[in-house]
Formats: C-alpha cells, sequence, structure tokens
C-alpha cells in the first residue's frame, strides 16, 4: 500500500521560504509516476501547487511558478516542496500526493494526510 | 473565484440520490477528464472518481461520474449519513502550459 508523509516546520515567518518533504512507503519513486503538492487555506479549497516526475521533470501553477521550486530525492524515496517569500496568504495545510497524469486524465490517486503550515512573526 | 464552478452547499436525507454539478470550459473539462474527491471533516481528500466515470477500488456503486460538453456531475445514490463531506471536482486545464484545476467545493448536509 502506497503511504505518503508530510513533514517540516509548522511554523515560517513572513519573507521566509517554506520547506516541506513527503516521504514514500510502499512505492518505489524512481518506478514512475508524478508526484505533486496541494494546498487548503482553513475554510477554504485546494490549490494545486505543482508535480514533479522522478526524472525531475516539473509543472507548476502559473500563479506560484515564481515562488515554487519541487525537487526529489530518489535515493531518499522522497520529495520536497519550497516556496519562497511567503505570506499570510500561504498559510495552509499542505497536501502531498501521487499523481496518476495520461493526459487528458490527470488525478491524485494517494494522498498524505497534510501537515498545517502557519506564516506568522 | 475557482475556475470550476461548484455549488456550495447541497442537502438530501437518506436513501435520497443528490447530483452535484461542476461547470469549466473548453480548456479543462472540455478537452479532459474530470476526477471528484472526497473529504470527510478533518481528513485529507480522497479519490473518489477519477476519468469521468470509473470508481477506484473500495468506492461503492452508489457513486457515480458523468461528463457532457464543458461539464460533469457527481451522482450519490441511496444517501447515508457518513456521505456528509465537501466534495471537489477537478480537471486539467490546456491554458498557460497546463495546470490542475479546482472547484471551489461542495459541502453535502445529510438531513
Amino acid at each position: 500500500q502506497v503511504q505518503l508523509q508530510e513533514s517540516g516546520p509548522g511554523l515560517v515567518k513572513p519573507s521566509e521560504t517554506l520547506s516541506l518533504t513527503c516521504a514514500v512507503s510502499g512505492y518505489s519513486i524512481s518506478s514512475g509516476y508524478y508526484w505533486g503538492w496541494i494546498r487548503q487555506p482553513p475554510g477554504k479549497g485546494l490549490e494545486w501547487i505543482g508535480s514533479i516526475y522522478h526524472s525531475g521533470s516539473t509543472y507548476y501553477n502559473p500563479s506560484l511558478k515564481s515562488r515554487v521550486t519541487i525537487s526529489v530525492d530518489t535515493s531518499k524515496n522522497q520529495f520536497s516542496l519550497k516556496l519562497s517569500s511567503v505570506t499570510a496568504a500561504d498559510t495552509a495545510v499542505y497536501y502531498c500526493a501521487r499523481v496518476e497524469q495520461w493526459l487528458p486524465s490527470y488525478y491524485f490517486d494517494y494522498w498524505g494526510q497534510g501537515t498545517l503550515v502557519t506564516v506568522s512573526s | 473565484q475557482s475556475v470550476l464552478t461548484q455549488p456550495p452547499s447541497a442537502s438530501g436525507t437518506p436513501g435520497q440520490r443528490v447530483t452535484i454539478s461542476c461547470s469549466g470550459s473548453s480548456s479543462n473539462i472540455g478537452s479532459n477528464t474530470v476526477n471528484w474527491y472526497q473529504q470527510l471533516p478533518g481528513t485529507a481528500p480522497k479519490l473518489l472518481i477519477y476519468s469521468n466515470n470509473q470508481r477506484p477500488s473500495g468506492v461503492p456503486d452508489r457513486f457515480s461520474g458523468s461528463k457532457s460538453g464543458t461539464s460533469a456531475s457527481l451522482a450519490i445514490s441511496g444517501l447515508q449519513s457518513e456521505d456528509e463531506a465537501d466534495y471537489y471536482c477537478a480537471a486539467w486545464d490546456d491554458s498557460l502550459n497546463g495546470s490542475v484545476v479546482f472547484g471551489g467545493g461542495t459541502k453535502l448536509t445529510v438531513l
């Protein structure tokens, strides 16, 4: 069974960089699939951040692209998210997920439990 | 403002059939498949329907999806109390080099 677990600081100061890692178990990242990040501000809906293939190929949300970097470490079977210059608007629960991407089909079939990141001084 | 449009709320009584709509455009629903996610209170979203009308293993056949043109629908028959949750539609969007777009979510209340 594929399992994903997010980890990282729960509190980040404004203007700093948010950094999260998603550890994957039950499946080897280097075997395939894209791997993605999605966030959900408190009481609001879901927003796609971006995704990465084991080779390093990435897709980013155009509205966040200038501030987002997603990377993969196949040796540790994990992938990471960095979001720079954060503001209070970046406060959200951040989820990592496995992506089934065979356009025109694109969906998240396994999700992590999510981690709340608060941006505050 | 979400790219895909869903009603903010829906409701039904146990045993009833409920439908939730999702409206998009030619660059998303019109040219790509639609997926639905169920989010129970305090939990991560769960894939409910993929590729318009396919159910992952373990999802009851009470849940069904359909798509026509630039709109899609999720139907829940034989409504149960445990179906009370937020439901989100999503699709790939071909504009701006490609991205995933979500609906704003529909809160389903079982009366």
